[in-house]
């Protein structure tokens, strides 16, 4: 699986868009990019994913460059509960793959009032 | 709420016990991931069940064991327990290839 490269902490204002980076320059044709979040020792929450199409959910916007190697998740309008540690993941989706996460070490996003 | 069940929430031991850690997947999901979260290690991904067959091992010791039994409940076994086990254990569910769910973990301190 791609290894994947994201600020280690941001600040968002609440209410105001939050954008998320990620890097996956090594990313592969058939590696998905997945996003998560873990709110203090929470579970990781599943938020969103995408191939190359930019996505978008109740949660959240999924922005995937045209090459592939970045991609951004957007947080509309965030809030204190916002407040969490967001993953960039990348891994193959499909038969065959067992389906680990690989975790980084994520961004820590802090919503202010 | 994800679907998953875990229990117990939490579990204090001493070094040297064993101690068995209960996941319940979501209806339907015949996939149960267990993974550890520890201060210094972040999360990190130990063993693969589908259907009641193991499908992958990652850094999990050998201390450790898991089974997923015929109602695809799984159980997590640590064994002569370390002080370095601390840590939040979660198990996820899904199918084969889909989107992990996770659990609200289980807070495990050895003492």
């Amino acid at each position: 699986d791609a290894k994947t490269t994201q600020p280690p902490s941001m600040d968002c204002a609440e209410g105001r868009a939050a954008n998320l980076p990620c890097n996956h320059s090594t990313i592969s044709g058939n590696e998905y990019v997945y996003w998560y979040r873990q709110i203090h020792s929470q579970g990781p929450q599943y938020i969103i994913h995408g191939l190359k199409n930019n996505e978008t959910n109740e949660m959240a916007s999924l922005i995937i460059t045209e090459d592939r190697k970045s991609s951004t998740l957007i947080l509309p309008h965030a809030t204190l509960r916002d407040t969490a540690v967001y993953y960039c993941i990348v891994r193959v989706y499909g038969s065959g793959n067992t389906g680990k996460l690989i975790f980084g070490q994520g961004t820590t996003l802090q919503v202010k009032p | 709420d994800s679907g998953v069940t875990q229990t117990p929430k939490h579990l204090i031991t001493a070094t040297g016990q064993r101690v068995t850690l209960r996941c319940s997947p979501r209806s339907g999901d015949l996939s149960v991931y267990w993974y550890q979260q520890s201060l210094d290690q972040g999360l990190q991904f130990l063993i693969h069940y589908y259907n009641g067959e193991e499908r992958a091992k990652g850094n999990i010791l050998e201390r450790f064991s898991a089974q997923q039994f015929p109602d695809l409940h799984s159980e997590l076994n640590l064994s002569s327990l370390e002080l370095g086990d601390s840590a939040l254990y979660f198990c996820a569910s899904g199918t084969s290839t889909d989107t992990q769910y996770f659990g609200p973990g289980t807070r495990l301190t050895v003492l």
